[in-house]
């Protein structure tokens, strides 16, 4: 099946400092979406992009569609504690989402 | 409060016997689907439906079944379980073009 990669698989970090994850695909995808899964829940979706190109902000958070349509990015500015948890990306082509292994972010005090 | 809620949502059983996870939703939403979560694979579609009476394969369905008799319930079932189906399930609604709700999430043990 459809395969997405991300990188990298799992980061530490002190509080307050930014962090960067990518998400890419051998194939092309006309929506890019972000979610963050908390401890013992489900996913929640944190960002949409639909153009290549587009750089959208939520919050403290950025992500970026990549001009391929092959890749897109995910910013978080000055972490805080409550970030932690496992960063997903997803991929929808027609009705079908396609999900990366995920990211998983811990916040050292 | 918009819902979707699944049970159970820990089950350990047995090779070979039949069990379903239920799903429902109170936002009226057309389209429901199942995922299984594995570490290192992320969450992989196992079923997805459009609307009522109307179900199709994800890229994982092999061993499952599903059912859309009315709108608010999709039900997962695996006629005979096995160990490769020790997974976390989730079942999740869409609204629009993308944004999906996921529920709690059942953790499934195939002895």
């Amino acid at each position: 099946g459809q395969q997405l990669n991300q990188s990298p698989q799992s980061m530490f970090i002190q509080e307050g400092e930014d962090v960067s994850m990518n998400c890419t695909s051998s194939s092309i995808f006309n929506t890019w979406l972000w979610y963050k899964q908390d401890p013992g829940e489900g996913p929640v979706l944190l960002i949409a992009l639909y153009k290549a190109g587009e750089l959208t902000s939520n919050g403290r958070l950025t992500a970026q569609f990549g001009i391929t349509r092959k890749d897109s990015f995910l910013n978080i500015s000055a972490s805080i504690p409550s970030d932690v948890g496992i960063y997903f990306c997803a991929g929808l082509r027609g009705q079908n989402f396609v999900f990366g292994p995920g990211t998983r972010l811990s916040v050292l005090p | 409060e918009a819902q979707v809620t699944q049970n159970p949502r820990y089950l350990i059983t047995v090779t070979g016997k039949k069990l379903t996870v239920t799903c429902s939703q109170n936002m009226n939403h057309e389209y429901m689907s199942w995922y299984r979560q594995d570490p290192g694979l992320g969450l992989r579609q196992i079923y997805y439906s459009m609307n009522v009476e109307v179900t199709d394969k994800g890229d994982v369905p092999e061993g499952y079944k599903v059912s859309r008799k009315e709108k608010r319930n999709f039900p997962l079932i695996l006629e005979s379980p096995s160990p490769n189906q020790t997974s976390l399930y989730f079942c999740a609604t869409r609204e629009g073009p993308d944004t999906q709700y996921f529920g709690p999430g059942t953790r499934l043990t195939v002895l």
